[in-house]
């Protein structure tokens, strides 16, 4: 089985709706990432979290919010997707020690009409 | 925005070809990573690189960390289908923004049996 796992693998939604993007690990680690990714952009940091209690914004924060409810559990949502926000969406996980090697779930392909 | 500017944008080889591509930035990093990404699949770290000047290799993969730790370097020798994919830098700085990566744009790499 998959040591990172997203849901749902693949999304299309309309403009205005509130949608949640899901991500379990059973890594162990910490800290936990949400990353979109754009053709020419490689990947950029949407949010992050070291621990249960704690969330930070990356770059690239605005419209979106995240939940993390449990050590292996990160949620990503879009309150109220718009057209631009149609891209790639990776989840990752690191440890707290060697946390430059992140470990990258599959991706959830997001298409907002 | 992004810090990383990742050259070339694409690149089309045959089969027997070595291949190499690189990561500049106006910012000091203390780890330079490299990951390639399989199509439809999240990225996946090749190699690592912890000190100014050090050189890995992983295989037929070789990556160096520039000495002005403002850049790094991969090549590929001898490709072979496989190794079709998009390659990414990714950059970590020291102090509050440990554990996270900043990453380069990807390289596409497509090649010709």
């Amino acid at each position: 089985d998959a040591d990172v796992t997203q849901t749902p693998r693949n999304r299309i939604t309309k403009t205005g709706k509130r949608i949640m993007l899901e991500c379990s690990q059973t890594k162990g680690h910490d800290r936990m990432y949400w990353y979109r990714q754009d053709p020419g952009l490689g990947l950029r940091l949407i949010y992050y979290s070291f621990d249960v209690k704690d969330i930070n914004k990356g770059e690239i924060s605005d419209g979106y919010s995240v939940s993390r409810q449990a050590q292996a559990k990160f949620s990503l949502s879009l309150e109220s997707a718009i057209p631009n926000q149609t891209a790639l969406y990776f989840c990752a996980t690191s440890a707290e020690r060697g946390g430059e090697t992140q470990y990258f779930g599959p991706g959830t392909r997001l298409l907002v009409l | 925005g992004q810090q990383l500017n990742q050259s070339p944008q694409s690149m089309f080889i045959q089969e027997g070809e070595d291949v190499s591509m690189n990561c500049t930035s106006s910012s000091i990093f203390n780890t330079w990573l490299w990951y390639k990404q399989d199509p439809g699949e999240g990225p996946v770290l090749l190699i690592a690189l912890y000190k100014a000047g050090e050189l890995t290799s992983n295989g037929r993969l070789t990556a160096q960390f520039g000495i002005t730790r403002k850049d790094s370097f991969l090549n590929i020798s001898a490709s072979i289908p496989s190794d079709v994919g998009i390659y990414f830098c990714a950059g970590r700085r020291g102090g509050t923004s440990y554990g996270k990566l900043t990453f380069g744009q990807g390289t596409i790499l497509t090649v010709h049996p």
